[in-house]
This record gives structure tokens, sequence and C-alpha cells, in this order.
């Protein structure tokens, strides 16, 4: 079946300006992670769904993170008034439970530039 | 401290050659490894992950992980430089109501030589 997809694949925003990050998690998975990602790191974890419901979302960055899925499926991650710091790729993740973990499936993830 | 350390590298292998990547990690309350392989300019794919002490093997990957020094690690035989990747680990924290933060380390970047 079709894996995770995110859009947009490339985003450049000028500092200052809002942006939304859309991510389409396989069907069927209930839990849905987004994950920052700067160059030359590991991801950074943001926030976890489970369904509908932000079980964690300790760690966006400050109030201007927002993190929604409304109706248990898509997500979207929304960034206001954008800062050069925000420059990374935004990772989703999409996960069914095995045995006792997440097996968790990314997506493309979107490149932010922020100039 | 970052919660979970890997040696960033690169490590250089021949091919043929047995890798052996390593990490450690600082909360004793981790329930679960993990590792991921991933391609520069790709998104992470996981290879396996591992919750109980000693070894679990699948193909030519080998985990590893002891919980009393807090240390994990992978194991790749037969190295071919299709696997010249950078890879990750990470942690699971124990979980509190229900909260699933995967803690992941740098990566170490892998180097098949042909």
């Amino acid at each position: 079946g079709a894996g995770v997809s995110q859009s947009p694949r490339y985003k450049v925003a000028k500092r200052g300006q809002d942006v939304a990050l859309r991510c389409d998690p396989i069907s069927g998975h209930v839990s849905l992670f987004w994950y920052q990602q700067a160059l030359g790191q590991g991801p950074e974890f943001l926030t976890y769904f489970q369904n509908e419901a932000q079980l964690d979302k300790s760690g966006l960055p400050s109030d201007r993170f927002f993190a929604e899925r409304p109706e248990g499926s898509v997500s979207t991650l929304k960034i206001q008034r954008t800062q050069q710091e925000d420059s990374a790729v935004y990772l989703c993740a999409s996960s069914f439970l095995v045995d006792r973990a997440y097996e968790q499936y990314f997506g493309p993830g979107t490149r932010l530039t922020v100039t | 401290q970052k919660e979970v350390e890997q040696n960033s590298g690169p490590l250089s292998v021949p091919e043929g050659a047995i890798a052996s990547l390593n990490c450690t990690y600082s909360d004793r309350g981790s329930q679960s490894f993990f590792w991921y392989r991933q391609y520069s300019g790709k998104s992470p794919e996981l290879i396996m992950f591992i919750y109980s002490n000693g070894d679990k093997e699948d193909g030519r990957f080998t985990a590893q992980l002891n919980k009393a020094s807090q240390y994990v690690s992978l194991l790749i035989r037969d190295s071919q430089p299709s696997d010249s990747a950078t890879y990750l680990c990470a942690s699971l924290p124990t979980p509190a109501s229900g909260t699933y933060k995967y803690i992941f380390g740098t990566g170490t970047r892998l180097k098949v030589l042909a």
C-alpha cells in the first residue's frame, strides 16, 4: 500500500511568514509523530498523536509551533512567524503497535528553508 | 549530555567485513531500542528493534543490548557498498500516560569501501 506522504516537499518562507506542513499517514495507523531534523543531526521529537488526541507536545520548541489531527488521519504542523532557526527537515512518521514498541514508518519529509 | 550518544564517524570498513556500530544511552528506564538507516537526503527506515538483553538477529544484521552497561550495538555482516548510510540509534523511554517520546542519537556515518 501507499506509504506516508508529506507535502510540500520543499518550502521556502520569508522570515515572519506562517507555514503549514501536511502529513498523510498510512491508512489504519492510529499513531502519528512529528520530528524536526537539522542538518547532521538525528530527528528531534516534536509531538505525538494517537488518533485525534495529541498525547505529547513536549518537543514543540515554542508556542509558534502548533500541530493538529482533527479526524485522526491527516495531520498538519503549523509554524507561525517563522524564524531562521526553524530551517530544517520536518519528518512525519505513522505507526502501529508491534509487540512492545511502535514500528514507525517515515514520510519523505518537508525541507523548510527560512530566508 | 545527550540522552542517546553515537560516534558521528565516518566509520569505514572494506566490503565483506563486519561493521560494528555503537550507541550508549543515559536513561536507565528506557525500554526499547531501535536502529534506523538513513541514506543522504532520504528519510529514516527501520532496520530492527530490541528490548531484551542479548542478541537479536535479522539477516545480515544483529542488534545487541546490554542494559547493565546501557549499551546498544548493531553489527552488519558481509558489508556491502549499498550499506553506506547514516545509522541512527533511538531509545524509547518508559512510557508515561501513553506517551511515546522517541529519543534519537545524531547518527554514525558508515562507508563501505568496494
